[in-house]
C-alpha cells in the first residue's frame, strides 16, 4: 500500500507570490492534516479536513488555506508569502479523525520563500 | 489538550535500552497518551499509544504510571537507526490534531 505522498519536495518561491501544495492520503483514509515545521516554532497544527469538511483548524492567518476533494487528495494554499513562511510542510492522513487512528505523515515539502 | 514535558535530549550506547521519560501531570481521564519520532528530514513516524495500561509492540514498550501524569518509551536495544526526535504527546479520545511539544533528541552511539 503507497504511503502519503506529497509534492512537490521542494519549492522555491519569492515574496508576494502564492503557493500550493499536493497531498495524496494512503487509499482508504479519508482524512488529511496539515501541520507547518520551523526550527524556531517547531511542529504546528494548520488545519483537518475529514470528508471534504474542515473539522480543525490552528491558530494561522487567513492567507492559509485548504482544500479537501472528494477522492480525499488535499490540497493547501498560502497566498502573499512571507519569508516566515519558509518551513517543512508535513501532510498527515487517518481512516477517521474522530476516533483515535494513528496518523500517517508524508515526507513533506520543504518550502523557501526569498 | 495536556501539554506534555521530555528532557531536550538523551544519549544511549548501541544495543542497550533507552528509556525516555514524559510528564503530563495534566493529563485528563479520556486522553490518550502518544510516541512519534522523526529522522531528519522525514515525517514523524507513530511508535505507540495507550490510555492507562502498558503497552507493547514490535517497535516499543510504554510504561505509564498508575495515576497516569507520567509515562515512559522503551526502546528495548537501541540501534544507529534509533537516533531521532522522540515526541511524547496527549490527545484527546476523539482523536483530531496532535499538539506537539519540543521533543527529545535521542543519539545513539556506537
Amino acid at each position: 500500500k503507497a504511503g502519503v505522498t506529497q509534492t512537490p519536495r521542494y519549492l522555491i518561491k519569492t515574496r508576494g507570490q502564492q503557493v500550493t501544495l499536493s497531498c495524496s492520503p494512503i487509499s482508504g483514509h479519508r482524512s488529511v492534516s496539515w501541520y507547518q515545521q520551523t526550527p524556531g516554532q517547531g511542529l504546528q497544527f494548520l488545519f483537518e479536513y475529514f470528508s471534504e469538511t474542515q473539522r480543525n483548524k490552528g491558530n494561522f492567518p487567513g492567507r492559509f488555506s485548504g482544500r479537501q476533494f472528494s477522492n480525499s487528495r488535499s490540497e493547501m494554499n498560502v497566498s502573499t508569502l512571507e519569508l516566515g513562511d519558509s518551513a517543512l510542510y508535513l501532510c498527515a492522513s487517518s481512516i477517521d479523525p474522530t476516533t483515535n487512528e494513528k496518523l500517517f505523515f508524508g515526507s513533506g515539502t520543504q518550502l523557501s520563500v526569498l | 489538550d495536556a501539554k506534555t514535558t521530555q528532557p531536550p535530549s538523551m544519549d544511549c550506547a548501541e544495543g542497550r535500552a533507552a528509556n525516555l521519560p514524559c510528564n503530563h501531570s495534566t493529563i485528563s481521564g479520556n486522553e490518550y497518551v502518544y510516541w512519534y519520532r522523526q529522522i531528519h528530514s522525514q515525517g514523524p513516524q507513530y511508535i505507540i499509544h495507550g490510555l492507562k495500561n502498558n503497552e507493547t509492540n514490535e517497535m516499543a514498550s510504554l510504561i505509564i504510571t498508575e495515576d497516569r501524569k507520567s509515562s515512559t518509551l522503551i526502546l528495548p536495544h537501541a540501534t544507529l537507526r534509533d537516533t531521532a526526535v522522540y515526541y511524547c504527546i496527549v490527545r484527546a479520545n476523539q482523536g483530531g490534531k496532535l499538539i506537539f511539544g519540543q521533543g527529545t533528541e535521542l543519539s545513539v552511539k556506537p
